[in-house]
């Protein structure tokens, strides 16, 4: 079975502050995506990486940075954290390879509050 | 770019009976896939059917089917035979050849007792 972990369930921090969110994938796929969660707007992608050390920009890449120095870890960055940033931050990966087996692989969510 | 559209965002069914969520789609790419997944409150996202943009026939897993009209856009999920444990939200996605995921704002389905 395909784990996925995201370092924190819960997560408060003050506005201002350098925020880390980890997320390790057990099944040495290529792809790690990194989504944040809002009602009534969906998914919306951050960042995603194809390969260590790559990094693409999702929909919403302003106020995030991403980190991927080994193929099972991938880490969003909050600079500097505002109250705007306060959502569900999901983490998925995904292997290569075509038809069902594109499908993506979620963690469990750190739902961000930022006071 | 890709982009999904969810007109629902709430929908309701009796236990038992079937229900179909909308979903359609905006691409430029010409292969892709169309994905359903369900969020239960508890919040992890479980993967439920996969169409892809080249197969003949529609996906089928079980109770879900998807029902693929590729000329209209649309990728629609039925549900069969609906039980309590299917409430949840579903968000519908599509990955084309970058292989980046977008999702639609999802449909809170609620099944009636």
């Amino acid at each position: 079975d395909v784990k996925v972990t995201q370092s924190s369930r819960y997560l408060v921090k003050r506005t201002g502050e350098k925020v880390f969110l980890e997320c390790v994938q057990d099944m040495d796929h290529e792809n790690m995506f990194w989504y944040r969660q809002d009602p009534g707007l969906g998914l919306r992608l951050i960042y995603f990486s194809y390969d260590v050390k790559m990094k693409e920009k999702g929909d919403i890449p302003e106020g995030y940075s991403v980190s991927r120095e080994k193929k099972e870890r991938f880490s969003l960055i909050l600079e500097s954290a505002s109250t705007n940033q306060t959502s569900m931050y999901l983490c998925a990966s995904k292997g290569e390879g075509g038809g069902s087996y594109n499908e993506q692989f979620f963690g469990p969510g750190t739902r961000l509050t930022v006071l | 770019a890709q982009k999904i559209t969810q007109t629902q965002p709430g929908m309701f069914v009796q236990e038992k009976e079937a229900v179909t969520l909308d979903c359609t789609y905006d691409t430029s790419d010409p292969s892709y896939g169309l994905f359903w997944y369900k969020q239960p409150s508890s919040g992890e996202m479980i993967f439920l059917i996969y169409q892809g943009s080249y197969d003949q026939q529609n996906a089928t897993e079980g109770r879900y089917s998807l029902n693929f009209q590729k000329a209209r856009k649309s990728a629609n999920l039925v549900i069969s035979a609906s039980q309590l444990g299917d409430s949840a939200m579903y968000f519908c996605a599509i990955q084309g050849n970058n292989n980046d995921m977008r999702f639609g704002a999802g449909t809170r389905l609620t099944v009636k007792p």
